[in-house]
């Protein structure tokens, strides 16, 4: 089956700074690359996703980027705000839906 | 319209109980599927189902068993509880195999004593 490894498992910035989060998969049949956030006592949404025919894309202060031929997605906030405060999930479907571990990203006034 | 509704949002186990985890949608997505959420190990799949009728295993399966008689609801058992089985756990509803966004429920915390 799909593993995601996701790294890394926590991120301190300050805000203003960008953070970056870094996953990889090893099944070559994943097709669809979601990312999610988690607030605190919160369920999981989805911020961005990106298909298997797309190299990058970008919504406002996010973007994600596929690389296949490695087998990496990453995803990229800029500008960060405190809001950015939360736990953020990477995934791959081939078909059913694989979680990374999960990033804690804090923001720093 | 209340989307995935989970229930009930808080629960204490005594070990070798048996309880159920209610899952309802309506959204008439055809694709439901059960996680469970542990510190560090982010959300692991226990088991799913592609539409009514049809249920599969996920990637902790054991300990839990499903049931999908209706498009709307996928409820989770836990048989004997143990725990081991102590976590947070999240239904999710999609509209496809295909992937697309999963949109989860607000998450049951279980605990075993």
């Amino acid at each position: 089956g799909e593993n995601v490894e996701q790294h890394p498992s926590t991120l301190s910035v300050q805000e203003g700074d960008s953070a970056v989060i870094k996953c990889t998969y090893s099944d070559s049949a994943s097709n669809y690359f979601p990312w999610y956030k988690q607030e605190l006592g919160k369920r999981p949404q989805l911020i961005i996703d990106i298909r298997s025919n797309v190299g990058e894309k970008k919504d406002q202060r996010i973007a994600v980027t596929l690389n296949k031929t490695a087998k990496h997605f990453s995803l990229h906030i800029t500008e960060t705000q405190p809001e950015d405060s939360a736990v953020y999930f990477c995934a791959a479907h081939d078909y059913k839906l694989s979680f990374g571990a999960g990033t804690t990203v804090t923001v720093r006034a | 319209n209340a989307g995935v509704t989970q229930t009930p949002k808080f629960q204490v186990l005594k070990t070798g109980q048996s309880m159920t985890l209610q899952c309802a949608q309506d959204m008439n997505h055809e694709y439901m599927s059960w996680y469970r959420q542990d510190p560090g190990m982010g959300l692991r799949l226990i088991h799913y189902s592609v539409g009514a009728g049809i249920t599969d295993q996920g990637e902790v399966p054991n300990g839990y068993n499903v049931s999908r008689s209706t498009t709307e609801d996928f409820p989770l058992r836990l048989l004997s509880a143990a725990p081991s089985q102590t976590s947070v756990y999240f239904c999710a509803v999609t509209d496809s195999t295909s992937g697309t966004e999963a949109f989860f429920g607000q998450g049951t915390r279980l605990t075993v004593v």
